[in-house]
């Protein structure tokens, strides 16, 4: 079985401060882990992925995330927020290697960009 | 340009009025799924094709039909909608990876249901 919790429904920030946005994830196998981002009245755009190469994935617009094994985490991390970042962000995982039959996504975490 | 075409993108029907919500994509992708994201529970699954002829139930099929027929398509069928299927919906297809697909999901832009 597979879960995802994004553990904040809500983050605000201030433009150029750093970006934070958590993710917790049980699966019963190894995981394929990707973060998507929906910007208003739009569909979801796929920020970055992470399949079992390097533990920490670089994504567009200055996104990366770290996939931490030993605490069950991928949480996305931005050095200096923007006011396009303002968006809603979906942390989703699937087993690793079995097709996308059981994608799960979390219930997302809208970020707030303030000037 | 590669993308995921959904339509309508806006619909206001009525309870029982049986509706199609059309999906179509130009990648050549093997796997077309349907979502309804809904406030405060993200996004769920409601059918998945892995390709032609071959479909499966997500997690919430209740009230919903698919067909796939050709590669490209993959419409959502309401036979008789009702309140509780107001909703946003998304289509989304993939290439998968044993095939040479990225894996990436596509999204359609939405298309957001009344259903009075």
């Amino acid at each position: 079985a597979q879960s995802v919790t994004q553990l904040d429904s809500h983050v605000s920030v201030s433009e150029g401060t750093p970006v934070l946005l958590r993710c917790n994830y049980s699966s019963s196998y190894s995981p394929s882990l990707f973060w998507y981002v929906q910007h208003p009245n739009k569909g979801l755009q796929l920020l970055l992925k992470y399949t079992s190469a390097a533990t920490l994935v670089k994504g567009i617009n200055g996104f990366e995330a770290e996939f931490k094994k030993s605490e069950t985490s991928f949480h996305l991390t931005k050095p200096s927020a923007h006011m396009s970042d303002a968006a809603e962000y979906f942390c989703v995982v699937t087993p690793m290697n079995t097709g996308f039959q059981k994608l799960v996504f979390g219930t997302g975490t809208r970020l707030l960009v303030s000037p | 340009e590669a993308q995921v075409t959904q339509n309508p993108r806006y619909l206001i029907t009525v309870t029982g009025k049986k509706l199609t919500v059309t999906c179509s994509q130009n990648m050549n992708h093997e796997y077309m799924s349907w979502y309804r994201q809904d406030p405060g529970l993200g996004l769920r699954q409601i059918y998945y094709s892995m390709n032609v002829e071959v479909t499966d139930k997500g997690d919430v099929p209740e009230g919903y039909k698919v067909s796939r027929k050709e590669k490209r398509n993959f419409p959502l069928i309401l036979e008789s909608p009702s309140p509780n299927q107001t909703s946003l919906y998304f289509c989304a297809s993939t290439g998968l990876v044993p095939t040479g697909g990225s894996g990436e999901l596509f999204f359609g832009e939405g298309s957001r249901l009344t259903v009075l």
